[in-house]
């Protein structure tokens, strides 16, 4: 298993402001996800960190919005940049246990209100 | 298009009671299905995976093709079963990427 710290925990936000959450990993691992929890909505993956490269965006999301670092292999950060209420959400990071069985590991969560 | 349904927001039972919790899904592929669960005030950890066929904490789930579901089933809820469930479908082979469903809340009253 991987203990994943986040941070912050929880922060409130004004509008038009950015925020940088950091991931920080027990272990090395070669792919960190982050997804977003709008409230009362699913886990959506926002992108994919990988180390040594640009991350992988899924459909619906940018890098000008949502600009994440992976400067090694236990760490990753996501911003989320000129924000609205629109982003209030929980930001997870997760990393892969075994890729072979497809389980993720997660943080607890930054639970992100903008005003 | 890939996709994960879970139709119930909350689901209430007894102690002692049977449970299902519903989870359908859309893909083209050979899925890999996973439950994840989140109790209160913890992260969302994995609880059973469909390629394992195992029990955990009494929980079960058996993937259908036919009928494409993936249903979790207890026979006896337990208060401590008290949750929210996530339903998920790996979507890219081996990336760990997940699909997740809208997830059901479970409430299980003494």
């Amino acid at each position: 298993s991987a203990v994943i710290s986040q941070k912050p925990s929880r922060d409130i936000c004004q509008r038009g402001t950015s925020l940088t959450i950091q991931c920080q990993v027990d272990s090395q691992v070669t792919m960190m996800f982050w997804y977003r929890q709008q409230p009362g909505q699913s886990l959506t993956l926002i992108a994919t960190a990988n180390q040594g490269s640009e991350a992988t965006y899924e459909s619906g999301f940018v890098i000008d919005k949502f600009p994440i670092s992976r400067p090694n292999l236990t760490f990753s950060t996501l911003t989320v940049s000129n924000m609205s209420p629109e982003d209030s959400s929980i930001y997870l990071c997760s990393v892969s246990g075994n890729l072979n069985t497809g389980e993720l590991f997660f943080g607890e969560g930054s639970r992100l209100t903008v005003l | 298009a890939q996709r994960v349904t879970q139709p119930e927001k909350l689901l209430s039972v007894f102690k002692g009671a049977p449970v299902e919790l519903k989870c359908n899904y859309s893909y083209s592929g050979s899925p890999e299905l996973f439950w994840y669960v989140q109790y209160s005030r913890q992260r969302l950890q994995l609880l059973l995976r469909h390629i394992s066929r195992e029990s955990i904490k009494g929980f079960t789930a058996d993937l259908n093709k036919g009928e494409t579901s993936f249903h979790l089933k207890k026979p006896f809820a337990q208060e401590e079963d008290s949750a929210m469930y996530y339903c998920a479908l790996s979507s890219s082979g081996n990336t760990g990427k997940l699909i997740f469903g809208q997830g059901t809340t479970l409430q299980v009253k003494p």
